[in-house]
């Protein structure tokens, strides 16, 4: 079954620290992985997509890294602001189906403190 | 501006009664996606378009209907039919099917039946 699990399911950092978020997949097979972040009761934005042979792709302070063979994907956030608390997902599509096909984590909640 | 255009923000309906949630876009996209989103879970795909006239059933589309009569709208109407429709929907589009390219999320409609 294709799944995509995020940890930790939330966070809460200090405002200048850095952190790192997690996304392993099941999904198979692979097409491109992408993360974006959703303010509360907002639309989700995109902040990275990555193909099969993108190890790392980069958006200002947000870094995205994907290993293709342990099907691991992390988002590390460098020098934290009070803006970047948020729900970051991790969503995974796949290679042939439906254009629909796209599988969705549920989402990892940092909360940025001053 | 180009975007996605959600209304309205906030709905509060009666049980039995229908709901219709507007998306439209200028970005001159041939698909669209309806999404929903509750607390704790990933997105969920309800229904999804990929040309005007031609919509396919997405992973939970009981209870929901749709329509594609122009590109630039996708229109939702929630029935009595579904069973817990208190939840955050998102309307989405993307250039070339979401499976390939970057999806446009609009702002997310608040649904909350009394």
């Amino acid at each position: 079954k294709n799944q995509v699990e995020q940890s930790p399911q939330s966070l809460i950092i200090l405002e200048g620290k850095n952190c790192t978020l997690q996304c392993n997949y099941t999904v198979s097979p692979f097409s491109n992985l992408r993360w974006y972040k959703q303010d509360t009761g907002r639309g989700p934005v995109s902040l990275t997509i990555m193909t099969f042979s993108e190890n790392t792709k980069s958006n200002g302070r947000y870094t995205a890294t994907l290993d293709a063979d342990t099907k691991q994907s992390s988002l590390h956030i460098t020098a934290s602001q009070l803006s970047d608390s948020a729900s970051y997902i991790c969503v995974v599509s796949a290679r042939g189906g439906s254009q629909g096909n796209l599988i969705f984590g549920k989402g990892t909640k940092l909360s940025v403190k001053p | 501006d180009g975007g996605i255009t959600q209304s309205p923000k906030y709905l509060f309906r009666k049980e039995g009664q229908n709901v219709t949630l507007s998306c439209e876009q200028n970005l001159n996209h041939d698909a669209m996606y309806w999404y929903r989103q509750d607390p704790g879970q990933g997105l969920r795909l309800i229904y999804y378009s990929q040309i005007v006239n031609d919509f396919q059933k997405g992973d939970i589309a009981e209870g929901y209907s749709v329509s594609r009569e122009k590109k630039e709208s996708f229109p939702l109407t929630v029935t009595s039919a579904q069973k817990n429709p208190t939840a955050f929907y998102l309307c989405a589009s993307a250039d070339q099917g979401a499976r390939v390219g970057e999806l446009f999320f609009g702002e997310g409609s608040r649904l909350t039946v009394l």
